[in-house]
């Protein structure tokens, strides 16, 4: 069946302007993450949502950032009043269950570019 | 807050060598301990995981141990091959908990 799916697939903005990245997760996977990795770096955590429970918004860097899952389904990613710091691989991955004793399923990634 | 360590950030073998990556964590609920290997520009992928009540776990060249008193786990690549070059990362999680992954270990295995 279809992977996690993720678009755009690469994003180039202007520093100040807003952003939003999309997920599709596997259907029937309950719990979705979103991470972040700079070149060469490691998967840092930004959200999870976990069932229909409120979300884990602890790895979120700042206000700018937040994310929506809508049904349960797909997730938005919205990074407001982008800096190029923020430039990096924007990484998403479902899993069946939400007692996280599955293997999580990433999509491809966007690749964020903040000129 | 939960917390998974992870060395060495870098290891150079040779072809036909072992490679050993060790975690550490700090949750003692946590009870499934993934590994996920990353190629160069491709996405993270499950290669092997082991829960608590193992201790030991193998998938022809690669096995993991876990150390549950330690809080210790650990990857073993035996007879490396210059594919097995990526990055892989270690991750604790389980008991409802999100899943924590380490900072990575980029594996080079020189022919």
């Amino acid at each position: 069946g279809a992977g996690v799916s993720q678009s755009p697939s690469n994003k180039v903005t202007e520093k100040g302007k807003d952003v939003e990245l999309r997920c599709d997760p596997i259907s029937g996977h309950t719990a979705l993450y979103w991470y972040r990795q700079s070149l060469g770096q490691g998967l840092e955590f930004l959200i999870y949502f976990q069932g229909n429970s409120a979300p884990d918004k602890s790895g979120l860097p700042s206000d700018r950032f937040s994310a929506e899952r809508t049904g349960g389904s797909v997730s938005t990613l919205t990074i407001q009043r982008t800096q190029q710091e923020d430039s990096a691989v924007y990484l998403c991955a479902s899993s069946l269950r939400d007692n996280s004793y599955n293997e999580q399923f990433f999509g491809p990634g966007t690749r964020l570019t903040v000129l | 807050g939960e917390n998974v360590e992870q060395h060495p950030s870098t290891l150079s073998v040779q072809e036909g060598d072992s490679a050993v990556i060790k975690c550490t964590y700090s949750d003692s609920a946590s009870n499934y301990f993934p590994w996920y290997k990353q190629e160069l520009g491709k996405r993270p992928q499950l290669i092997i995981d082991i829960r608590s009540n193992v201790g030991e776990k193998k998938d022809q060249r690669i096995a993991v141990t876990l150390n549950k008193t330690a809080k210790h786990f650990s990857l073993h690549i035996t007879e490396t091959q210059p594919e097995d070059s990526a990055v892989y990362f270690c991750a604790s999680g389980g008991g409802g908990f999100k899943t924590i992954f380490g900072a990575g270990t980029r594996l080079f295995v020189k022919a």
